[in-house]
């Protein structure tokens, strides 16, 4: 069975330009989470989503942060315009159904290591 | 003051040797307590999770949950080269929203 899968593993990008990370959960994952490491700092939520709905943003850090998941399937975050500060490790995770014993694993994808000159 | 206190180390152990991370806390809300070991470039995995206090074993890991003193430990007996990693504590509240609240992570190194 194939894991959390992220792209790109790596995207440098100047100050003000967009990018836009993938995230590609593990099939049947209801939940789907992002999180963000800045070096130096802990790994800090972003976002969480039960299908395509949006559980909880609570994280997103700003307005230039635009994360949607088409069909309840993969997810997408958009950092527009992306700034010195965005730089950091971008990771998605999935779990399942929360109803469901294994429901409070959270499986991780590689992350995606987001460079802003 | 950080939700969750973790000493980032590293920490440089002989193979075999016992090896103690621990992780404090401030709010009394966590019920689950997880740990997570990441290899370099890869994303964290979960090693073992507790639900409130007690301990908890696998194979050659403990995990230990202390509420009262809001203090808890993974313990890795015999240690190993391949157990080589930053090891994070998380951490989240009872209910629907999983969201976690990490430690910084303890780098560690087993030396063969």
């Amino acid at each position: 069975e194939a894991g959390v899968t992220q792209f790109p593993s790596h995207s440098v990008i100047e100050k003000g330009q967009t990018v836009t990370l993938r995230c590609d959960p593990i099939s049947g994952h209801d939940n789907l989470y992002w999180y963000r490491r800045v070096m130096g700092k802990e790994i800090k939520f972003l976002l969480h989503f039960v299908k395509e709905s949006k559980q909880d943003e609570s994280g997103m850090p700003n307005n230039r942060f635009l994360a949607e998941r088409t069909g309840g399937t993969y997810s997408t975050l958009k950092v527009q315009p992306a700034e010195l500060e965005d730089s950091g490790v971008y990771f998605c995770a999935s779990s399942q159904d929360r109803r469901t014993s294994g429901g409070r694993e959270q499986f991780f994808g590689p992350g995606t290591r987001l460079t802003v000159l | 003051q950080k939700e969750v206190e973790q000493d980032p180390g590293p920490l440089s152990v002989p193979e075999g040797a016992i090896v103690s991370l621990n992780c404090t806390y401030s709010n009394s809300a966590f019920q689950y307590f997880m740990w997570y070991r990441q290899y370099s470039r890869k994303g964290p995995e979960l090693l073992m999770y507790t639900y409130s206090s007690g301990n908890k074993e696998d194979g050659r890991f403990t995990a230990q949950v202390d509420k009262s003193s809001k203090y808890i430990s993974l313990f890795i007996r015999d240690s190993q080269p391949s157990d080589s990693a930053t090891y994070l504590c998380a951490m989240d509240y009872a209910g629907n929203n999983r969201k976690l609240i990490w430690g910084l992570g303890t780098s560690l190194a087993v030396n063969p």
